[in-house]
């Protein structure tokens, strides 16, 4: 099946500073979303994107899916210590094949903020 | 309104029980999906509708059973399950294939 390959595994940050990760794979996605997933809870959309080159933001987040359809990133910007929590990629794989309405999900970032 | 209500929202069954677990949407979306999830790894998808028809099933086994009996409502038939079944379950829906989909806060599921 398809596999989103997420990166880093995990961060430790100060308050303040600037986050990055991001996610590849080896074949090309039609949509690209961006979650945050805290303790006992469900994934929550923070970001959409379905163009290739498209850059979007959501307060402090910027997202890009990549122009090769293959990743994507997120940024966050400032980082406060209500940003812990793991963050997942996730996609849905080009049209046509056995994997057409599979949203598949990268393997996600642990976030820690130190105040 | 994203809401994507799910219940109960903790759940623990013996192995020989039978349970269901609830999904609900308003949104007036035309796809659901069926994830497990374990601690600190991604969701892992079980199952998708689309338009109420069952189109991707990930090779789940046949203790665990989908139902979509309308288009706001998703159910899982959960029987004879093992203590490795143990998870988060979460439920999701989106407009339609290929658009965000939004998530339920899950049913913590523990079997004994």
């Amino acid at each position: 099946g398809q596999q989103l390959n997420q990166s880093p595994q995990s961060m430790f940050i100060q308050e303040g500073e600037d986050v990055s990760m991001n996610c590849t794979s080896s074949s090309i996605f039609n949509t690209w979303l961006w979650y945050k997933q805290e303790p006992g809870e469900g994934p929550v959309l923070l970001i959409a994107l379905y163009k290739a080159g498209e850059l979007t933001s959501n307060g402090r987040l910027t997202a890009q899916f990549g122009i090769t359809r293959k990743d994507s990133f997120l940024n966050i910007s400032a980082s406060i210590p209500s940003d812990v929590g793991i963050y997942f990629c996730a996609g849905f794989p080009n049209a046509g094949g056995t994997s057409y309405g599979k949203l598949t999900f990268g393997q996600g970032t642990i976030l820690t903020v130190h105040p | 309104d994203t809401e994507v209500t799910q219940t109960p929202k903790h759940l623990v069954m013996g192995m020989t029980n039978k349970k269901s677990l609830k999904c609900e949407q308003h949104m007036g979306h035309r796809a659901m999906y069926w994830y497990k999830q374990k601690a600190k790894k991604p969701p892992e998808l079980m199952f998708v509708y689309s338009y109420e028809k069952l189109s991707i099933n990930e090779s789940v086994p046949s203790r665990f059973s989908p139902e979509c009996p309308n288009s706001s409502l998703l159910n899982l038939h959960l029987h004879a399950l093992q203590p490795e079944d143990s998870a988060l379950y979460l439920c999701a829906s989106s407009q339609d294939i290929q658009f965000e989909a939004f998530f339920g806060q899950g049913t913590r599921l523990t079997v004994v």
